[in-house]
């Protein structure tokens, strides 16, 4: 069974700082997924963020990126130039690469920005 | 489109009484699931179905039923609800065509089990 582990409960930066939330992970797959979920006050899932295991290049979406350790297991999530709006639950969130699978998440990390 | 729907937004049950949390999307995914969010337990899968007719347990199926009829809806049953059963319940569906495996979310239903 995949498990996932985020070891932050919460953490804080500052307005236009960068942070990094950690995400590691247990599996004897070769391929999969691999996610992270953003989850406002609203309570709304927004997906951030994904990266197959089969990429060595680390995954950038605007202001978000990855770092992607395979022999690791390890997927950590950075934020640059945080903003107001980024405070939220973060979730990082594994998948089989075998069809339609399900998720697997870990407890999530609190992210407060402060201005 | 309108996504992923989920009602009611709110439940209030008491101890004993049964309701389906409805679910629906309109995306034509084949794959579907329920979570349940509990604080400091992040998602946690209940049911899943791969499609129309197919279902199967998750991480904690005990005391919810669901069944797939449709490729549009799976409902989720609480039997006989339980305090141990309050949480935040959320749907989501996706569709494994190519390399698409995004799963969406619907906006999740609070329950509170009195």
């Amino acid at each position: 069974a995949q498990t996932v582990t985020q070891s932050q409960p919460e953490m804080s930066v500052q307005e236009a700082e960068t942070v990094t939330l950690s995400c590691t992970y247990d599996t004897s797959e070769s391929n999969y997924y691999l996610f992270w979920y953003k989850q406002p006050p609203s309570r709304q899932m927004i997906l951030v963020i994904r990266q197959e295991a089969y990429k060595q290049q680390n995954a950038t979406e605007n202001r978000f990126s990855v770092n992607f350790q395979k022999a690791a297991k390890s997927f950590s999530l950075k934020i640059s130039d945080s903003q107001l709006g980024d405070t939220a639950m973060y979730f990082c969130a594994f998948m089989k690469n075998s069809g339609n699978t399900p998720l697997v998440f870990g407890k999530g990390t609190r992210l407060s920005v402060i201005a | 489109n309108a996504g992923v729907t989920q009602t009611p937004k709110f439940q209030v049950l008491k101890t004993g009484q049964s309701m389906t949390l409805q679910c629906a999307q309109d995306m034509n995914h084949e794959y579907m699931s329920w979570y349940r969010q509990d604080p400091g337990m992040g998602l946690r899968l209940i049911h899943y179905s791969v499609g129309a007719g197919i279902t199967d347990q998750g991480e904690v199926p005990n005391g919810y039923n669901v069944s797939r009829s449709t490729t549009e809806d799976f409902p989720l049953r609480l039997l006989s609800a339980a305090p141990s059963q309050t949480s935040v319940y959320f749907c989501a569906s996706s569709w494994a065509g190519l390399a698409v495996y995004e799963q969406y979310f619907g906006p999740g239903t609070r329950l509170t089990v009195t």
